[in-house]
């Protein structure tokens, strides 16, 4: 079956601009997670969805940093006056449930680079 | 919070063992073990639960101490396939289900 996807895979945009990064997670899985990974750096957790509602925001790194999710399965991240030390790759994971005992299935991730 | 995992990177010949160790300084419920090759996404390798279960598949095993809030994750008989960075994540004990990773550990296989 289809995989967790992302759009777009590579994202280049001017400092000062907003982004929007797009995730479908597998069909069906209720628990949808963001992660930013920086060049050489691990998994840095953001933000994590159960359902359509977030438990826990306390990784986004600031308020220019917000997510959303719909219909239980689409979420969008969205980054707001995009700084430098944002471009990083950002990863999305899904999970059948909202238990951390099952499996995380990651998306191919949305390159961004911010001049 | 995060996990600190050692060595940062390892570099072996195939067919030789490596462990990788992850610990904490807080009580863990679970302990999470990832795989990344070089520009394609993370992929799950185990989870262990509290208890101190050793789980294994092929010959990529790991266990669990939760005493010490330790985990390490044994690679044996290592392949060219192994190649890649181990990333282990953590779940605190107050089941908040949130995994937070460690920064990685770079393997790399020489053939």
């Amino acid at each position: 079956g289809a995989g967790v996807s992302q759009s777009p895979s590579n994202k280049v945009t001017e400092k000062g601009k907003d982004v929007e990064l797009r995730c479908d997670p597998i069909s069906g899985h209720t628990a949808l997670y963001w992660y930013r990974q920086s060049l050489g750096q691990g998994l840095e957790f953001l933000i994590y969805f159960q359902g359509n509602s977030a438990p826990d925001k306390s990784g986004l790194p600031s308020d220019r940093f917000s997510a959303e999710r719909t219909g239980g399965s689409v979420s969008t991240l969205t980054i707001q006056r995009t700084q430098q030390e944002d471009s990083a790759v950002y990863l999305c994971a899904s999970s059948p449930r909202g238990l951390a005992m099952h499996e995380q299935f990651f998306g191919p991730g949305t390159r961004l680079t911010v001049l | 919070q995060q996990p600190v995992q050692s060595p940062q990177a390892v570099i072996l010949r195939e067919g030789e063992d490596a462990v990788i160790n992850c610990s904490s300084s807080k009580a863990l419920y679970s302990v999470h073990w990832y795989r990344q090759k070089h520009g394609e996404a993370p992929v799950f390798l185990m989870i262990l639960l509290k208890g101190g279960e050793q789980k294994g598949h092929e010959k990529i095993s790991a266990s669990f101490n939760e005493k010490k809030q330790q985990s390490s994750l044994y690679l044996t008989a290592s392949q060219l396939s192994y190649s890649g960075t181990y990333f282990c994540g953590t779940e605190l004990q107050g089941r908040d289900d949130k995994i937070i990773f460690g920064k990685g550990t770079r393997l790399h296989i020489l053939p």
